[in-house]
């Protein structure tokens, strides 16, 4: 079925340190996973993404990994700075095709705390 | 460049009413989205707007209709709310061209039923 796992749940670090957030997902006909950043009341917004033609994708202290024979994805941010504090989540597209462009199945999100 | 744009911002309603919310989606975007997110957890998918049809839908119940307008904006009708209802209502779009499954959110209507 549709399952994203994704962990932890929080994560707390010192500014500078690198914060990294893993999931899991089930549906091998995926191909596009998005990382979204949620600031408290604010709309999620998509950081970095990553297609399943690439095993790797660099973003400004983000990067993303991708590794399809487990279906497992991870997110690092390098130096981390307190702005960087909010809920993240992971994601896959399932469905896309036909007349679909698919939907986005998230995982639980990770709370990430970055101290100054 | 508006990105995309909901309303109403909030939005308090008893059990048994019904609710329409509206979405507008970034120029240059002809697809909509939309989820539920509840408090503490991920968005979850309702359904997509393509064309003026519903070309995927997730698992909510009929209760839960929409409908896009030849301009690309997007309303979702709750009807017979209940309390379980109450949640963030997002909606996204994607664009009419490239990469068609990016998609990218707006603001959200929070919805209380009491």
């Amino acid at each position: 079925g549709e399952n994203v796992e994704q962990h932890p749940s929080t994560l707390s670090v010192q500014e500078g340190d690198s914060a990294v957030i893993k999931c899991t997902y089930s549906d091998s006909a995926s191909n596009y996973f998005p990382w979204y950043k949620q600031e408290l009341g604010k709309r999620p917004q998509l950081i970095i993404d990553i297609r399943s033609n690439m095993d790797k994708r660099q973003g400004q202290r983000v990067t993303v990994l991708l590794n399809k024979t487990v279906k497992h994805l991870s997110l690092q941010i390098a130096a981390t700075q307190p702005g960087d504090s909010a809920v993240y989540f992971c994601a896959e597209n399932i469905g896309a095709g036909g007349t679909s462009y698919g939907k986005l199945t998230f995982g639980q999100g990770t709370i990430l705390t970055v101290h100054p | 460049d508006a990105g995309v744009t909901q309303s109403p911002t909030h939005l308090i309603k008893t059990r048994g009413q019904q609710v329409t919310l509206r979405c507008s989606p970034k120029s240059g975007h002809d697809t909509v989205s939309w989820y539920q997110q509840a408090l503490g957890q991920g968005p979850q998918f309702i359904f997509q707007y393509y064309e003026e049809e519903e070309r995927q839908r997730g698992n909510f119940p009929d209760r839960f209709s929409g409908h896009q307008f030849p301009n690309y904006s997007s309303e979702l009708n709750v009807n017979a709310l209940l309390l379980g209802d109450s949640a963030l209502y997002l909606c996204a779009s994607s664009p009419d061209r490239g990469l068609r499954d990016t998609q990218y959110f707006g603001p959200g209507t929070r919805l209380t039923v009491l």
